[in-house]
C-alpha cells in the first residue's frame, strides 16, 4: 500500500545532540511536509519542499535542518540549537497542487529530550 | 495571517448521537479545507476534502460543510460510536506551496 513511513516511533535525544527523523513515502508525491505538534497546540509547520534539492523554512525552522535529495525521501535533523525539542514530529506529502488532492500524513514521531 | 479555530473539547455524549464540530478560519481566500482525525499518539488519517467550489462532502457517516464567506466549516457525525472517540482537526489552505494551516483539534469522547 502507498504511504508515508516515519522513523523511529520513538526518540531519545540527550542535550547537546543532533538528531535525524526520517520520512519517506512511496505515492510518488512532489511535495513534502515537516509539522511539529505540541500538547494543546496546532500542528506547526518547520520545513517544506516542492522539489527534489529545494526547501523553504516555515514557521519555527529555527534549530531545524532539512535535505531533499531524493523524491522519497525527506529527512529532519533536529540540531542542538534546538531548545525544546521535545514534541511529536509529523511528516506530510501532497501532489504538485496539492490543494487539489489534499495531504496525506505519516503516523508520527514522539522526541524526548534526556 | 490565517488562523483557524477550533473548540477545544466537546462534552462527553452518549453513542448513537448526532454531533457537530465547528471550525472557523479568519481569511476566506482558501483553496480547500480538510477534516481530519487524530488518535492518542498516533498520526493524521484524512477524513474529508472540500475544495472551495464545493459546499459540501460526504463520506459514510460524515458530512462536512463549508460556508467560504463567512469562514465556517462544519462537521457533522451522524450516530456517533464509542470508535469515533478521538481528536478531529480541520485544516486550510490557500492553495500555495506551503502547506496546510491548523486549528487545535476538539476532542471527542463517546460514551458506551
Amino acid at each position: 500500500d502507498g504511504g508515508i513511513t516515519q522513523s523511529p516511533k520513538y526518540l531519545f535525544r540527550k542535550e547537546g545532540q543532533n538528531v535525524t527523523l526520517s520520512c519517506e513515502q512511496n505515492l510518488n508525491h512532489d511535495a513534502m511536509y515537516w509539522y511539529r505538534q505540541d500538547p494543546g497546540q496546532g500542528l506547526r509547520l518547520i520545513y517544506y519542499s516542492q522539489i527534489v534539492n529545494d526547501f523553504q523554512k516555515g514557521d519555527i525552522a529555527e534549530g531545524y535542518s532539512v535535505s531533499r535529495e531524493k523524491k522519497e525521501s525527506f529527512p529532519l535533523t533536529v540540531t542542538s540549537a534546538q531548545k525544546n525539542p521535545t514534541a511529536f514530529y509529523l511528516c506530510a506529502s501532497s501532489p504538485i497542487g496539492g490543494a487539489n488532492y489534499g495531504y496525506t500524513f505519516g503516523s508520527g514521531t514522539r522526541l524526548t529530550v534526556v | 495571517k490565517q488562523e483557524v479555530t477550533q473548540i477545544p473539547a466537546a462534552p462527553s455524549v452518549p453513542e448513537g448521537e448526532n454531533l457537530v464540530l465547528n471550525c472557523s478560519f479568519t481569511d476566506s481566500a482558501i483553496y480547500n479545507l480538510q477534516w481530519f482525525r487524530q488518535d492518542p499518539g498516533k498520526g493524521l488519517t484524512s477524513l474529508l476534502l472540500i475544495q472551495s467550489s464545493q459546499r459540501e462532502q460526504t463520506s459514510g457517516r460524515l458530512n462536512a460543510s463549508l460556508d467560504k464567506s463567512s469562514g465556517r466549516s462544519t462537521l457533522y457525525i451522524a450516530a456517533s460510536q464509542p470508535g469515533d472517540s478521538a481528536t478531529y482537526l480541520c485544516a486550510v489552505t490557500g492553495g500555495g506551496a506551503d502547506g496546510l494551516t491548523f486549528g487545535k483539534g476538539t476532542h471527542l469522547i463517546i460514551q458506551p
